[in-house]
């Protein structure tokens, strides 16, 4: 149990709906990151979050993708009209940031969505 | 683009036999970590190297990052049937996001 936990931990939808995923981090931890996993692949960054500020996204995602973290603590994935191509493992990932030595990364179960 | 390269792919071994998976950055590393997947399973962290040349060993297991932090390797000696997973390395540029490999799914046959 790495204290990372997700909701849903399965999504299924049809193509053009909107899902929201979200993530609640280990307490004390800074760092929330987003990434998306499709099978034989490694997880791919999507957005990352120090504190409440949203500072870097991957320029892979497109509009549609938007993700919050208003208080610091959980945050929140959403895609708008999703695609086929959206189906994949939504993995959540909190570090405490800081210096290298404790900015470990623990995911959490993460958030598999299939688009039908 | 700034990408983490990883090989081999996949690696069937007998149980006892040694594995090694090797991670490769055309740009700098800050810092490289490694972690395991088990099948239907998340990423767990094993471990972080930063320096460079850097050697860490956890029982079994030994880490490398290259001189010029280009580079890292994980080695398995005596492979056991536990041992099964996806190994992914994640480098990291500046302290800033990670770029995880495309793992090395390892099978090790009893």
């Amino acid at each position: 149990d790495t204290g990372v936990s997700q909701n849903p931990r399965h999504k299924i939808t049809k193509r053009g709906q909107n899902v929201t995923f979200r993530c609640d981090p280990i307490s004390e931890h800074n760092r929330l990151y987003w990434y998306r996993q499709t099978l034989g692949q490694g997880p791919e960054f999507l957005t990352y979050f120090q504190n409440e500020a949203q500072l870097e996204k991957s320029r892979l995602l497109s509009d549609r993708f938007s993700a919050e973290r208003p208080k610091g603590s959980f945050s929140t994935l959403e895609i708008q009209r999703t695609e086929q191509g959206d189906s994949a493992m939504y993995l959540c990932a909190s570090s405490l940031g800081g210096q290298p030595s404790t900015d470990t990364q623990y995911f959490g179960p993460g958030t598999r969505l299939t688009v039908l | 683009g700034q990408q983490v390269m990883q090989i081999p792919q996949y690696q069937h071994v007998q149980e006892g036999e040694d594995f090694t998976t090797y991670c490769n950055s055309s740009t700098t590393l800050s810092n490289i970590q490694w972690y395991k997947q088990r099948p239907g399973g998340h990423p767990v962290f094993l471990i972080q190297l930063v320096k460079s040349g850097e050697v860490k060993k956890q029982k079994r297991l030994t880490f490398q990052f290259g001189e010029a932090k280009k580079n890292s390797s994980l080695h398995i000696t005596a492979t056991q049937t536990t041992d099964v997973g996806t190994y992914f390395c994640a480098g990291r540029h500046n302290f800033n996001k990670f770029y995880f490999g495309s793992g090395t799914k390892l099978n090790v046959k009893p």
